[in-house]
């Protein structure tokens, strides 16, 4: 199985700061069709996941714009530009490379 | 609009069976990739099991041979028919609506909607 790691697992932040996630994957995500197979969700206090980033660099159907996702093969980071109060979660990477598809740990990004 | 509900958790004692359900709306089912992925009590994310539009159906280790998925396209309805349920099946359930297309045992995009899920307690 491919094993994901987020660091860090906890994250405060300072609205208007900037605040970065990274994760790694046990083995490249970059498929043949050069696509890396590879997403960021977060999930809101109380509530289901959502889709931020997918396939790597692409923001998901009314993501704002100060979420981006950047990185090939076994590393990635998901950066916000300016956090919002809004933001604060739980936020995992995903790969949907090959079965069974795996998350990783999840970073926890909290208000200072 | 794109819906998914949920239903059919519950408390079950271990050994257990249940079924659960996930009502689809604003999409056809059996045109479209759809997961069951489980959230434990405090817990991260878990994969359990996919249905591809084809019919072909894919499982985490740890339900294979306990768990199948299947779907109902005259109600536009997806199912995880859970048997020989153990304390560690415990979990919020969701049913996830993959966008994009699945092909062998790789699935081209994430998850863009999701269920707001059910609860399945097993317990004696």
């Amino acid at each position: 199985d491919i094993v994901m790691t987020q660091s860090p697992l906890s994250l405060p932040v300072t609205p208007g700061e900037p605040a970065s996630i990274s994760c790694r994957s046990s083995q490249s995500l970059l498929h043949s069709d050069g696509y890396n197979y590879f997403h960021w969700y977060l999930q809101k206090p109380g509530k289901s996941p959502q889709l931020l980033i997918y396939l790597g660099s692409n923001r998901a159907s009314g993501v704002p714009d100060r979420f981006s996702g950047s990185g090939s093969g076994t590393d990635f980071t998901l950066k916000i530009s300016r956090v919002e109060a809004e933001d604060v979660g739980v936020y995992y990477c995903m790969q949907s490379l090959q079965t069974p598809f795996t998350f990783g740990p999840g970073t926890k990004v909290d208000i200072k | 609009e794109v819906q998914l509900v949920e239903s059919g958790g519950g408390l079950i004692q271990p050994g257990g069976s249940l079924r659960l359900s996930c009502a689809a709306s604003g999409f056809t089912v059996s045109t479209n990739y759809i997961s069951w992925v489980r959230q434990a009590p405090g817990k991260g994310l878990e994969w359990v099991s996919v249905i591809y539009a084809g019919g072909t159906t894919f499982y985490a280790d740890s339900v294979k041979g306990r768990f199948t998925i299947s779907r109902d396209n005259s109600k536009n309805a997806l199912y995880l028919q859970m048997n020989s349920l153990r304390a560690e099946d415990t979990a919020m359930y969701y049913c996830a609506k993959l966008d994009g297309y699945c092909s062998e045992n790789t699935c081209l995009g994430g998850f863009d909607y999701w269920g707001q899920g059910t609860l399945v307690t097993v317990s004696s």
